[in-house]
């Protein structure tokens, strides 16, 4: 099945900082989604980006799915930030289909005050 | 509008007992799947369905089973709990073309002695 690697695992910022989170992936998928799971553990779905770049206020994505990686971008941190960010990616040849996904193992972000 | 409810929080189980994890959604989604989450394995999908009455087998099925009765109901059941089905699970619905991404019940932390 594919493969999603995410970088780095670990990441300590200072608040105010910016950051960029690596997303790759092993084949050619037709949409990419990113999450944050907050420090009390509730998944909260980011951003749903097959491709191109999107913006949602400090936060940005962007997907450049012929070269097979996706880059998550916070800007100005704060410590409502910390927690754990995830990628994830549907099966090959499912046209797109969310039934299902595979998850990297996440980038553990800590912002201190 | 509730999302994604899972029933219980958290829960003990002795070794050999079963219990079924309720999972149920009211935004009319196709799609459901149920992942557990271990510390540095990110969530791996266990069953997923694409409609009622419509299930399959996600990464790692055995000791679950689920059912799709209705589009709105997905359970999942521990047929005789083992101490490696210590986990948090977490249940997801999302639509097929997946343009709002997956939302995310806020899990069940599962403990098994």
């Amino acid at each position: 099945g594919i493969q999603v690697e995410q970088s780095p695992p670990d990441l300590i910022l200072q608040e105010g900082a910016n950051s960029t989170l690596r997303c790759n992936f092993s084949d050619s998928v037709n949409n990419l989604q990113w999450f944050h799971q907050n420090p009390w553990g509730q998944l909260i779905n980011l951003f749903y980006i097959p491709s191109g770049t999107k913006q949602n206020g400090r936060l940005s994505a962007t997907t450049v799915a012929t070269e097979r990686y996706s880059l998550l971008y916070i800007s100005s941190s704060q410590t409502t930030d910390s927690g754990v960010y995830f990628c994830a990616v549907p099966p090959l040849r499912s046209g797109g289909s969310n039934y299902k996904l595979t998850f990297g193992k996440g980038t553990l972000l800590t912002v201190n005050p | 509008n509730a999302g994604v409810t899972q029933t219980p929080k958290f829960q003990v189980l002795k070794t050999g007992q079963s219990m079924t994890l309720q999972c149920a959604q009211d935004m009319n989604h196709e799609y459901m799947s149920w992942y557990r989450q271990d510390p540095g394995m990110g969530l791996r999908l266990i069953h997923y369905s694409v409609g009622a009455g419509i299930t399959d087998q996600g990464e790692v099925p055995n000791g679950y089973n689920v059912s799709r009765s209705t589009t709105e109901d997905f359970p999942l059941r521990l047929l005789s709990a083992a101490p490696s089905q210590t986990s948090v699970y977490f249940c997801a619905s999302s639509s097929p073309t997946g343009l709002n991404g997956y939302t995310f019940g806020s899990g069940t932390r599962l403990t098994v002695v």
